[in-house]
């Protein structure tokens, strides 16, 4: 198994820019999630699923959008990056909102 | 609610030394509890978790913690560090209710010193 992929690792983007961060697992989990983690402040949720068709705002979600079509895809979508969005991106599944969460490596974004 | 506090941002100890990284812990049901790790530019790492019985939790590479209600605490140990333990240690907390979510402390960065 693969487990969680992310795609790109790193990006660059101007401000204003859109840009789509890709998450796929392949452990058929049903809850995936999409973390930002900045210095000092630990991991903060910005968006979760449930299942397929099922999303729901984590603790920081403005600017961000998710969409869960299939099981095994979780993409999170920045409408319009702002410098504050600068950060590294880590998604997340687990068989059900309370198992143990399977990272991702990550994806480091900085906006400009 | 729930919530995680680790204990110091930064610790550091000598190779061969007892390594210590603390967390406390709050929630109004019984919790699931969780200490990940996470070596520089990487995704975490799930290295032990506690869920029921044992409140003794053994994990990989020599770690192990400890569930202790009455302080609310959930400690991280192992006795001898070595280089490659450098890294960063998240504590973290699940409420056993279906609303709950993942909570994470804010990190403890772990320096070894030869």
């Amino acid at each position: 198994n693969a487990g969680v992929t992310q795609t790109p690792k790193f990006q660059v983007l101007k401000t204003g820019q859109s840009m789509t961060l890709q998450c796929a697992q392949d452990m058929n989990h049903e809850y995936m999630s999409w973390y930002r983690q900045d210095p000092g402040m630990g991991l903060r949720l910005i968006h979760y699923s449930v299942g397929a068709g099922i999303t729901d705002q984590g603790e920081v979600p403005n600017g961000y959008n998710v969409s869960r079509s299939t099981t095994e895809d979780f993409p999170l979508r920045l409408l319009s990056a702002a410098p504050s969005q600068t950060s590294v991106y880590f998604c997340a599944s687990s068989y059900s909102i309370q198992g143990e969460p399977y990272f991702g490596p990550g994806t480091r974004l900085t906006v400009l | 609610a729930q919530s995680v506090t680790q204990l110091g941002s930064h610790v550091s100890v000598s190779e061969g030394a007892l390594v210590l990284l603390r967390c406390n812990y709050s929630s109004s049901v019984p919790p699931y509890l969780f200490w990940y790790v996470q070596y520089p530019n990487q995704g975490l790492q799930l290295l032990l978790k506690y869920t029921t019985g044992a409140t003794l939790v053994k994990g990989i590479n020599g770690f192990e913690a400890e569930f202790k209600k009455s302080e609310t605490s959930f400690h991280l140990t192992k006795p001898s560090a070595h280089m490659s333990d450098a890294a960063e240690y998240f504590c973290a907390v699940i409420s056993y209710s279906s609303a709950s979510k993942i909570i994470f402390g804010s990190g403890t960065r772990l320096s070894i010193r030869p």
